[in-house]
Parts: structure tokens; sequence; C-alpha cells
């Protein structure tokens, strides 16, 4: 079992579409979650950053993370055509330094 | 626009080749990473530098061979590579400081490299 699990998709939405993106984690000793952006033959960049459970904004992104279940997820509001990469959801442990652990991404698709 | 600039972007080369990708940051990070991005594949690590010290090494084939002349340059000297390590290889920096703010990596957008 990986340590975490992402959904591949691709998740196909319209343009406008609330988009719901989701990774599950088998380690409890992860303390920070961060979701990236990653258009096609570019690097990933950084979207969100969260430590812990809670909730943090960021305009038109939501991410959430639920300890508990060990769940988290990321929100886009009003989705753009521009929204269209793959995301990737990462952790780290507390002790780990900046050693992440990498879902396997999720290809969105926002159609006009 | 990335602050970590990764060259060349492209690369083609054969087995018997020896060839460098380089990396070079401006934003005074002190960490410093290789990974290995196959397609439709989250990126792997290969190499960790801190403060210009490698730090780890994910058990990578010696056929890569990385080096870190100083803190804003990273560089990763191929050699005798198979055509499997074909792959996006990206370049990545940190503050290497504890809490959030460390944690946040930095990437280039990336070499992409194929091996004949």
């Amino acid at each position: 079992q990986k340590e975490v699990e992402q959904d591949p998709g691709p998740l196909s939405v319209p343009e406008g579409a609330i988009v719901s993106l989701n990774c599950t984690y088998s380690n409890s000793a992860f303390q920070y979650f961060m979701w990236y952006r990653q258009y096609s033959r570019k690097g990933p960049e950084l979207l969100m950053y969260t430590y812990s459970s809670g909730n943090k904004e960021d305009g038109r992104f939501t991410a959430q993370v639920d300890k508990s279940s060990k769940y988290i997820s990321l929100f886009i509001r009003d989705s753009q055509p521009s929204d269209s990469a793959t995301y990737l959801c990462a952790m780290s442990r507390y002790n780990a330094g900046n050693m992440l652990t990498f879902g396997g991404g999720t290809r969105l698709m926002v159609k006009p | 626009d990335t602050e970590v600039t990764q060259t060349p972007k492209h690369l083609v080369m054969g087995m018997t080749n020896k060839k460098s990708l380089k990396c070079e940051q401006h934003m005074g990070h002190r960490a410093m990473y290789w990974y290995k991005q196959k397609a439709k594949k989250p990126p792997e690590l290969m190499f960790v530098y801190s403060y210009e010290k490698l730090s780890i090494n994910e058990s990578v084939p010696s056929r890569f061979s990385p080096e870190c002349p100083n803190s804003s340059l990273l560089n990763l000297h191929l050699h005798a590579l198979q055509p499997e390590d074909s792959a996006l290889y990206l370049c990545a920096s940190s503050q290497e400081r504890g809490g959030p703010v460390g944690r946040e990596l930095f990437f280039g957008e990336g070499s992409r490299l194929t091996v004949l």
C-alpha cells in the first residue's frame, strides 16, 4: 500500500464548476501538507500549504486537512480552463526536514 | 517565472555520452534537491544537498553523480545512461529551516532528458 493515495483521474469539469481533489494517507506522523500544480512539461509549483488539521483559503483555492480521517482536500471554486493541470498532494513528517512524500497526482481538465 | 533555473531544458544523449544538468537559485536557500519524474508519475527524490553537503542519496545508480559547487548551484553529471533513464529531471530548493516555511520546495521547470 502506498503511503499517499490520490485518484489519477482524469477529472473533467465544465468551466465555473467547483472542483474537489483529494488524497488519503496512512502515516499518522505527517504534519505538513501541500498541494502542487504541475502544467504539462513544467515543474510543480506550490499552490497551498497547511500545517496539521484545519482549513486554509487563498483566493479560489481552499485546502482542508482532516488528520483524524487521514484525508486532505483541495477545493477550486469557479474553475477556469487555466486550472487544467495535474495536481499533486505532498506531505512530510515533523522531523523529516523537507522530505516530501507525493501522491500520484490527479489530472484535471476544465472545459470552456 | 520560477526562481530556480535549470539548463538545458532539453537534452538528447547516447548511452556512451557524458553530459551535465545544471541548476541555479538565488533565493538564499541552503537545501537543494534533484528529483526524477517519469510521465504521469510523481517526482521521485534522488539527492538532497544541505549546506552544500550531500545529505541524502536515495540509492541512485552511480551513473548519476551530483555536485554542489556552492550554495546557489547544483549539478547532475550523467554518464553511461540507459534508455530507461529518460525522464524529466527536476531541481528544487528550500530554506532548510524548521517550521512550516522551511518545508516549501521551489521547483525549477526541469530538464527533459532523452537517452537513445
